[in-house]
């Protein structure tokens, strides 16, 4: 079975561009989340989708981000423009079920510098 | 607010026992997990516990305090490969609330 995948693995923008980072879950996995590690920093909650819908987006920095989960599979993460502090890297994870213990299962990550 | 602690380095030597700290407040609490982390890699799950006590798989156990927010991850036999970043997070209302990190080094 695949794991969760994340695409690019890296991506270099200058300030002000835009980038898209695609996460696809493993397949059945309703809940998906984002998560961001910035420099020296932890892991931080971006949103929780589950299925299509957003769950949960406390976590988002602005509204310079947007999540989209169309068709409830896989899902893809908006920077637009980009500013020096979003560059960090972007993890996804997926989970099955509505038990909270069930684990959460990490893509590799998308590494973002902005320039 | 939400507050999780753990040491930022740890080193031991290859076949020692090692044991990573975690306090934790929060908002909250349905369970606690621990993550492992080689650089440049997902992070991978190791335990989960949401009651006390201590839950023991293979050469990984993870302890949980809920009364004192409190919870260790013990490595025993330590090999090279287990260098890495431990990472402790919280659970309460489906998304995780990370610490940020123990990188641990192992020497030979």
């Amino acid at each position: 079975e695949a794991g969760v995948t994340q695409f690019p693995s890296h991506s270099v923008i200058e300030k002000g561009q835009t980038v898209t980072l695609r996460c696809d879950p493993i397949s059945g996995h309703d809940n998906l989340y984002w998560y961001r590690r910035v420099m020296g920093k932890e892991i931080k909650f971006l949103l929780h989708f589950v299925k299509e819908s957003k769950q949960d987006e406390s976590g988002m920095p602005n509204n310079r981000f947007l999540a989209e989960r169309t068709g409830g599979t896989y899902s893809t993460l908006k920077v637009q423009p980009a500013e020096l502090e979003d560059s960090g890297v972007y993890f996804c994870a997926s989970r099955t079920g509505t038990g909270v213990g069930n684990e959460q299962f990490f893509g590799p990550g998308t590494r973002l510098t902005v320039l | 607010g939400q507050n999780i602690d753990q040491p930022t380095e740890m080193t031991a030597t290859e076949g020692a026992i090692v044991q990573i700290n975690c306090t934790y407040q929060t908002s909250g609490f349905n369970g606690l997990f621990w993550y492992q982390q080689h650089a440049g890699e997902a992070p991978t799950f190791l335990s989960y516990n949401v009651l006390d006590g201590l839950e023991e798989k293979g050469r990984f156990s993870s302890f949980l305090s809920r009364s004192k927010g409190y919870s260790y991850l013990l490595l025993k036999e330590l090999q090279m490969k287990d260098s890495a970043s431990y990472l402790c997070a919280v659970t309460g209302f489906q998304k995780l609330v990370f610490g940020t990190g123990t990188r641990l080094l192992v020497s030979p």
